[in-house]
């Protein structure tokens, strides 16, 4: 139940294309769901995040898809740069009173984009 | 700036040895985690610490030990360390438990155990 399940394991896009990494979850529990994006050598860094009250959150290219009733959220990276080559997490935890502030993570995503 | 500081950033080490590895934030943040990051499983939480004085066990806690006697520092203890606990370790802290979206990450600590 505090699983996050995350898919594709690597991805290969060329620039310009679109970039989608998806998530399922099965704790509706869960109530805030942020994407982190890490590049060789660093932490994670949040990159955008989103609650369940809304269905799409935009940062720039960047843009989180929220589907409660099937337990799942992607994010697509629009107009893919080499520079957004990375890995990337989704993660997931409950803010309610009884958090422990504990990111439940998934399994991550090596995007390459091609030049 | 504010930053998450982890030492050391390598360590390779033998089996059985005891090492510590420091984190310090200069945020002022009370909450406090580690996660250690593996291949294929992402980022699994290790330890936490709410506050000074006030830790407790993330889902990795076997082998390892916290401490957090200063707000700004939760070293990770590895007492008899084991060739299962090779991984890159990551602190991480944010102003509380329930800011979950300003959780700010160290740079990592890859720790080979021999």
């Amino acid at each position: 139940q505090q699983q996050v399940k995350q898919s594709p394991q690597s991805l290969i896009v060329q620039k310009g294309g679109i970039s989608i990494i998806n998530c399922a979850y099965e704790n509706t529990a869960f109530d805030y769901f942020p994407w982190y994006q890490q590049f060789p050598g660093k932490g994670p860094a949040l990159l955008i995040a989103i609650r369940p009250d809304v269905s799409e959150k935009k940062e720039g290219r960047f843009t989180i898809s929220f589907n409660k009733s099937a337990k799942q959220f992607s994010l697509h990276i629009m107009d893919s740069q080499p520079g957004d080559s990375a890995t990337y997490f989704c993660a997931a935890s409950n803010e309610g009173s009884s958090n422990t502030g504990k990111l439940i993570f998934g399994q991550g995503t090596t995007l390459q984009v091609k030049p | 700036e504010a930053q998450v500081t982890q030492n050391p950033r390598y360590l390779i080490t033998v089996t059985g040895k005891k090492l510590t590895v420091t984190c310090s934030q200069n945020m002022n943040h009370e909450y406090m985690s580690w996660y250690r990051q593996d291949p294929g499983l992402g980022l699994r939480q290790i330890y936490y610490s709410m506050n000074v004085e006030v830790t407790d066990k993330g889902d990795v806690p076997e082998g390892y030990k916290v401490s957090r006697k200063e707000k700004r520092n939760f070293p990770l203890i590895l007492e008899s360390p084991s060739p299962n606990q090779t991984s890159l370790y990551f602190c991480a802290s944010s102003r509380d438990r329930g800011y979950t979206d300003t959780q700010y990450f160290g740079p990592g600590t890859r720790l080979t155990v021999l």
